[in-house]
């Protein structure tokens, strides 16, 4: 069964302090990890999607990274605004996305 | 901009009434998704669609349906609404070719009394 398993469920770091969240996951066969960003009240939005192990994207202070079984997240020296939930997920054999429960961030100035 | 639009962002709805969330999107995707989205259960499936006419369940069906009868619009029905159906209800679309990133809308937070 596909399965994603993000960790921590909640980080609470100080503004400028670097650290990284996780996605484990269990697929028969990956057709692309995503990384969204979700604020209260909203919709998630798209961040990142990564296909094979080995591959890195990067978007101002987020960089993201896939291995044959794990994603990570990492932050550098964040800010208060980059408080939200992240989410991960992978793509089922039918198309749709299986989504982790995601850990929430907050940022302290 | 891929634009993924609900028709409504709040709604308030007796027990037993017939519900309808509307979505559409505006990048001629191929797949579009309903999910709800509950404190500690994450975002489970309901419903998609990959075609026109075409639809297949998802994680949590019962007690709902869904309607593609054209290319843009995907409605997510509730055909009795219940007190557990109160949640955030979110649509998504994607393509089938190339990047197969899905564009959320903003949901729809239903509370059935």
């Amino acid at each position: 069964e596909d399965q994603v398993t993000q960790s921590p469920e909640a980080l609470r770091l100080q503004e400028g302090e670097s650290s990284s969240l996780n996605c484990s996951y269990t697929v028969s066969g990956l057709r692309g990890l995503f990384w969204y960003r979700q604020d209260p009240g909203k919709g998630p939005e798209f961040l990142f999607t990564l296909y094979s192990a080995g591959e890195e994207k990067e978007k101002e202070r987020l960089k993201a990274t896939l291995t044959k079984k794990e994603s990570f997240l990492h932050i550098t020296a964040p800010k208060p605004e980059d408080s939200a939930t992240y989410l991960c997920a992978v793509q089922g054999s039918q198309g749709n996305l299986i989504f982790g429960k995601g850990t929430k961030l907050s940022v302290k100035p | 901009d891929v634009k993924v639009t609900q028709s409504s962002r709040y709604l308030v709805k007796r027990t037993g009434e017939k519900v309808f969330l509307e979505c559409v999107q505006d990048m001629d995707h191929e797949n579009m998704f309903w999910y709800r989205q509950d404190p500690g259960l994450g975002l489970r499936l309901i419903y998609f669609s990959y075609d026109v006419k075409m639809k297949e369940k998802g994680d949590i069906p019962e007690g709902y349906s869904v309607s593609r009868e054209k290319k843009e619009r995907f409605s997510l029905i509730l055909e009795s609404a219940s007190t557990n159906q109160t949640s955030m209800y979110l649509c998504a679309s994607s393509s089938s070719q190339g990047n197969t990133e899905a564009f959320f809308g903003q949901g729809t937070r239903l509370t059935v009394v």
